[in-house]
């Protein structure tokens, strides 16, 4: 199967303007995730979709964020207005919504990844 | 509230000898544990998981690592070193509380001297 794949894998923007991250979780993968490493810092979750809903955006670190899967499939991942601070290595991962009892040992499959630089 | 401490920021080993890359957790509830590698421009990749079942996990790649409750610690460890090893290793816990975001530890860049 094709894995999860994400678009662009480099974008270099000036501090103000707007950049839109994608990310094309494998097919038939309910639950999407969005994570991002700032540069030498771990890797934080930014939050959680089933399907179409957000089922957890708690890491989300501001209302400049904005992000989208609409029809549940693909997911956008929008930074409007960017900030210095916003550059980083962004993740998009996804995996099959499992029975109640083995939901949370569904792999996360992850894609390889946005690097985002904010000048 | 969880998290996870890798010991290690780096560690490095000869080819052909063992790798140990250490991890301590702190969980409120039973934790699912896991280590991912990520090599150069490429995504996380799961090594293996702990969800309760055996204490010790095997995984991909010949390693391994134990689950071990008393000393709050989820090692991982490999008996002989390969080049295609040199990757950053991070250590990850999830708790069953429904929440399903994963919190990684700061990862441990693994180099391995020809």
């Amino acid at each position: 199967e094709a894995g999860v794949t994400q678009f662009p894998s480099h974008s270099v923007i000036e501090k103000g303007q707007t950049v839109t991250l994608r990310c094309d979780p494998i097919s038939g993968h309910d639950n999407l995730y969005w994570y991002r490493r700032v540069m030498g810092k771990e890797i934080k979750f930014l939050l959680h979709f089933v399907k179409e809903s957000k089922q957890d955006e708690s890491g989300m670190p501001n209302n400049r964020f904005l992000a989208e899967r609409t029809g549940g499939t693909y997911s956008t991942l929008k930074v409007q207005p960017a900030e210095l601070e916003d550059s980083g290595v962004y993740f998009c991962a996804s995996s099959r919504r499992g029975s109640l009892g083995s939901s949370y040992n569904s792999p996360l499959h992850f894609g390889n990844g946005t690097r985002l630089t904010v000048t | 509230a969880q998290s996870v401490t890798q010991l290690d920021s780096h560690v490095s080993v000869s080819e052909g000898t063992p790798v140990l890359l250490r991890c301590n957790y702190s969980s409120s509830y039973s934790p699912s544990l896991f280590w991912y590698v990520q090599h150069p421009n490429k995504g996380l990749q799961l090594l293996l998981k702990y969800t309760s079942a055996a204490t010790l996990v095997k995984g991909i790649n010949g390693f391994e690592a134990e689950f071990k409750k008393s000393e709050t610690s989820f090692h991982l460890t490999k008996p002989s070193a390969h080049m295609s090893d040199a990757a950053e290793y991070f250590c990850v816990v999830r708790t069953d509380t429904g929440r399903r975001a994963l919190t990684f530890g700061s990862g441990t860049r693994l180099q391995v001297q020809p």
